[in-house]
Order: structure tokens, then C-alpha cells, then sequence
């Protein structure tokens, strides 16, 4: 079973500060990482596509990258703002798996004018 | 144009009844997917399908059937509802080696 966790589950930051949300992985054969994020009853949106040969990608205020070795991918955003407030979620998929994504289980951000 | 939809948005329907959410994509992807989000707002896969391969997440009870009229639409039909089964279900397609997911708005079953 492959396990992807996202932690904190919540975070919770003032507007204007930089911020770095986490996302582990237990099997390091990764084939895609993908980054979304959710507003309250909507569908996901996606961010950023890592592909397995990748170690990183940016678009506008978001960083995300990969490091498949310690099983971890990290997204960085650069000075957050109010409309950054939403669920972000990661979602991974393996050599085994195909193209079928397993997602984390998210994290709640709160960005505070 | 919307890229990936799902209709209806919102269904509300008693136990025991047969329901159907459709769903169509218009962006020339070849795999579709099923889905399911809690109430815990956890994602889980229900089903993966393109014109060649049917892949079923082994938790899915066979309640829940795909039907694919063709490439673009991915219809989620479900059996004898209970109530475990109110959630949000989201329908998602790919294209190819990059995987790139893009998924439809949600549609919220309730079961009562």
C-alpha cells in the first residue's frame, strides 16, 4: 500500500510571510508528484506537475520539489497572501501504479490579512 | 469551456436507489477517473480507465460500476445506495507519459 502524509494538517501564518508545506512518501519509485490545491467546495486546481526525472518546479510565487531519496517533496510559497488560503494537497504516483494518483491527506492554510 | 465536468452537482436520494453522475472531458486526454472524497476530505481512487484497461481499486464494493460511452465521458453508476456512500465524487482525466491530473468540479451524493 502506498502511503503519501502531509503534515501539519493545519498552518496557520500572517500575510506576507514565506512558507514551506511538506509531503512524505514511503516508496521512492516515483513516477509523477503533483501539487493542487481546493477552495471550500470546489474542485482541485492544480499547481505544479513534478515529473520522476525532475527535482523541482516553479510557477510564479510557488516552488515545489522533490527529493525522491528521503521520500519527501516540499512546496514553497513566497509571500503568502489572503487568496492563498485553501487546502493544498499532494498527489503522487508510482512506477507500479501507473497513472493512478494517491493523494495525501492535505494541508489546511490559513493566510491572516 | 469547461475542461473536465461532472453533472449533477448535487444529488440527494434515499437508500436503496440506483443513481447515475456523468462526466465528460474535452481536453483529448485517453484515461479517466473516478474519485471519492470523505467527509474527512480525504481522496481515494475508485476506478482508472482508458480505451484499453479498466482499474478497479480492490476497496471499491461492486456496487459501483464505470460505464464509458467513448473516449471524452466516464459515467459513474451506482446500486442499492447506502448511506455510507454520501460523499463528494470527483471525476479526473490524463493524457500520456505526464499524468497531469485535471479534475471536474465535484458531485455531493447524500444519502438519507
Amino acid at each position: 500500500k502506498q502511503e503519501v502524509t502531509q503534515i501539519p494538517a493545519a498552518l496557520s501564518v500572517p500575510e506576507g510571510e514565506n512558507l514551506v508545506l511538506n509531503c512524505s512518501f514511503t516508496d521512492s519509485a516515483i513516477y509523477n508528484l503533483q501539487w493542487f490545491r481546493q477552495d471550500p467546495g470546489k474542485g482541485l486546481t492544480s499547481l505544479l506537475l513534478i515529473q520522476s526525472s525532475q527535482r523541482e518546479q516553479t510557477s510564479g510565487r510557488l516552488n515545489a520539489s522533490l527529493d525522491k531519496s528521503s521520500g519527501r517533496s516540499t512546496l514553497y510559497i513566497a509571500a503568502s497572501q489572503p487568496g492563498d488560503s485553501a487546502t493544498y494537497l499532494c498527489a503522487l504516483s508510482w512506477w507500479n501504479t501507473g497513472n493512478q494518483f494517491y493523494f495525501g491527506t492535505g494541508t489546511s492554510l490559513t493566510v491572516i490579512p | 469551456d469547461t475542461a473536465v465536468s461532472q453533472t449533477p452537482k448535487y444529488l440527494v436520494t434515499q437508500m436503496g436507489n440506483d443513481k447515475s453522475i456523468k462526466c465528460e472531458q474535452n481536453l483529448g486526454h485517453d484515461t479517466m477517473y473516478w474519485y471519492k472524497q470523505d467527509s474527512k476530505k480525504f481522496l481515494k481512487i475508485m476506478f482508472s480507465y482508458n480505451n484499453k484497461e479498466l482499474i478497479i481499486n480492490e476497496t471499491v464494493p461492486n456496487r459501483f460500476s464505470p460505464k464509458s460511452p467513448d473516449k471524452a465521458h466516464l459515467n459513474l453508476h451506482i446500486n442499492s445506495l447506502e448511506l455510507g456512500d454520501s460523499a463528494v465524487y470527483f471525476c479526473a482525466s490524463s493524457y500520456g507519459s505526464t499524468g497531469e491530473l485535471f479534475f471536474g468540479e465535484g458531485s455531493r451524493l447524500t444519502v438519507l
